[in-house]
C-alpha cells in the first residue's frame, strides 16, 4: 500500500495560465475526492468520483475547473485561466466504503500547493 | 446542510497529559459518520478515528478516543498521554449518509492547533 500520491507537490504559475494536477489513489479504492484548502481553513469539497463517473461537483468548482478520472484510476484536476484567488492547497483523497455502507474513510494525499502570481 | 464547529483555535498541553479537542456538529441527516484528522506542518491529512452515528460505543484507536454525545451533537477527540509529535492541526469532519445525494463528501471544521510542551 503506497498511499495516495499527488503531483506536483508545488506549483507556481502566473495569472491566466492553465495548470493541471494529478492524483493517484490507493489502488483498491474506487472513490476519489478533490478538496481545496486555503490557509487557516479546513478543506472544502470540490468534486467526487466513483470509478470513472463524476458524481458530484461543488458550487466552488467554477467553469474554469475540470476534473477527470479516465478508466477509474488516476484523476486530473485542471484549472484554466488561473486567478490569484485559486491559490490554495489542492488535496486528493481516496476511499472505500466502511462496513455497513455508511460513508467511507478517506485517505488523503500530500496535496499540491498552488501559488498564482 | 451539514456544519462542523471547532471553537478552540489553539490548545496547549503538557507532554504525557491528556487533552480534549472539542467538536460540535449540526445535520438533519438521521445517519452520518464523524471523523478526526491530523494535519502536521507537512500538510498531509492523517486519518485518526471514525464514529458512526449508529454506534453505541465510543470509538477508540490507540491513544485516541472519540467522546460521542449524540444528544448534544458533540464528538470530542481525547488524546491520552500526549507526545511532542502530536503537535499539529486537528480537524473534525462529518460525512453524509450512504444513499443520499452527497455520498462520501466530508464537511470539515476550521481546526484546532494543538501544541504539546515538553
Amino acid at each position: 500500500d503506497t498511499g495516495v500520491s499527488q503531483d506536483p507537490r508545488h506549483k507556481i504559475t502566473k495569472r491566466g495560465q492553465n495548470v493541471t494536477f494529478r492524483c493517484d489513489p490507493i489502488s483498491e479504492h474506487n472513490r476519489l475526492y478533490w478538496y481545496r484548502q486555503t490557509l487557516g481553513q479546513g478543506p472544502e469539497f470540490l468534486t467526487y468520483f466513483q470509478n470513472e463517473a463524476q458524481l458530484e461537483k461543488s458550487r466552488l468548482l467554477s467553469d474554469r475547473f475540470s476534473a477527470e478520472r479516465p478508466k477509474g484510476s488516476f484523476s486530473t484536476l485542471e484549472i484554466q485561466r488561473t486567478e490569484q484567488g485559486d491559490s490554495a492547497m489542492y488535496l486528493c483523497a481516496s476511499g472505500i466504503p466502511l462496513a455497513g455502507g455508511i460513508t467511507d474513510t478517506q485517505y488523503f494525499g500530500p496535496g499540491t500547493r498552488l501559488t498564482v502570481l | 446542510a451539514q456544519k462542523i464547529t471547532q471553537t478552540q483555535p489553539g490548545m496547549f498541553v503538557q507532554e504525557k497529559e491528556a487533552v480534549t479537542l472539542d467538536c460540535t456538529y449540526d445535520t438533519s441527516d438521521p445517519s452520518y459518520g464523524l471523523f478526526w484528522y491530523k494535519q502536521p506542518s507537512s500538510g498531509e491529512m492523517i486519518f485518526l478515528i471514525y464514529q458512526g452515528s449508529y454506534d453505541q460505543q465510543n470509538a477508540t484507536e490507540g491513544r485516541y478516543s472519540l467522546n460521542f454525545q449524540k444528544a448534544r451533537k458533540s464528538a470530542n477527540l481525547v488524546i491520552s498521554a500526549s507526545q511532542l509529535g502530536d503537535s499539529a492541526m486537528y480537524f473534525c469532519a462529518m460525512g453524509p449518509y450512504a444513499g443520499g445525494t452527497s455520498y462520501g463528501k466530508l464537511t470539515f471544521g476550521q481546526g484546532t492547533i494543538l501544541t504539546v510542551h515538553p
